[in-house]
């Protein structure tokens, strides 16, 4: 089976700086989605972007990108320009192309600091 | 639309109880998940049907869970009797057909307490 690793539990950024999570994955697969979740208190997930494994161009949804390295399994969640409300538990996921299951890392928990 | 749909938000039973929880999954989607997320675990993917059959029920715990798929609209997932090791929130998910390019939209959760 795939597995999703977020190396860092936790990380905290200064309100307006930039702040990236890790994510790295395993696969022998070539073609899959990779997403990232965030989980607010409210305990609802919620899709913050998505890569699509055969494109090269880093996806990007606002002030969120992501650095995807699909040689080094490797994909990354830049947040810039950090709010107050970016402050959640973020979720890297991995499906494959034509499978139906996701696999989520343990979650990075991200503090803003007004 | 209103997005996946669950209830309860919460529950607080006491062991041996029965337990159900409900999901409406978005219109139109064809595929449902059932996860349970605990601090120790993580996100687990419990069981997951399309079009309304169960295809992969291998995250189900043990026997006291079980999940139903009546219709295309509505899900249960029920443990009797409870434990106080369920203790979780429990994620319900709804996406298209994956031969197109989709993700997986989820619930607000069921915080469930087993005391």
């Amino acid at each position: 089976a795939q597995t999703v690793t977020q190396s860092q539990p936790e990380m905290s950024v200064q309100e307006a700086e930039t702040v990236t999570l890790s994510c790295t994955y395993d696969t022998s697969e070539s073609d899959y989605y990779l997403f990232w979740y965030k989980q607010p208190p409210s305990r609802q997930m919620i899709l913050v972007i998505r890569q699509e494994a055969y494109k090269q161009q880093n996806a990007t949804e606002n002030r969120f990108s992501v650095n995807f390295q699909k040689a080094a399994k490797s994909f990354s969640l830049k947040i810039s320009d950090s709010q107050l409300g970016d402050a959640a538990m973020y979720f890297c996921a991995y499906r494959s192309w034509a499978g139906n299951q996701f696999y989520f890392g343990t979650g990075t928990s991200l503090t803003v600091i007004p | 639309d209103a997005g996946v749909i669950q209830s309860p938000r919460h529950e607080v039973t006491e062991m041996g109880q029965e337990v159900t929880l409900r999901c409406k999954p978005i219109s139109g989607h064809d595929y449902l998940f059932w996860y349970r997320q605990t601090m120790m675990r993580g996100l687990e993917l419990l069981i997951y049907f399309n079009n309304n059959v169960p295809i992969d029920d291998s995250g189900m715990p043990e026997d006291r869970f079980s999940a139903k798929m009546p219709n295309a609209s509505f899900s249960t997932l029920k443990i009797q009797p409870s434990e106080p090791r369920d203790s979780a929130v429990y994620f319900c998910a709804s996406s298209l057909d994956p031969e197109r390019p989709d993700t997986q939209y989820f619930g607000p959760g069921t915080r469930l307490t087993v005391l």
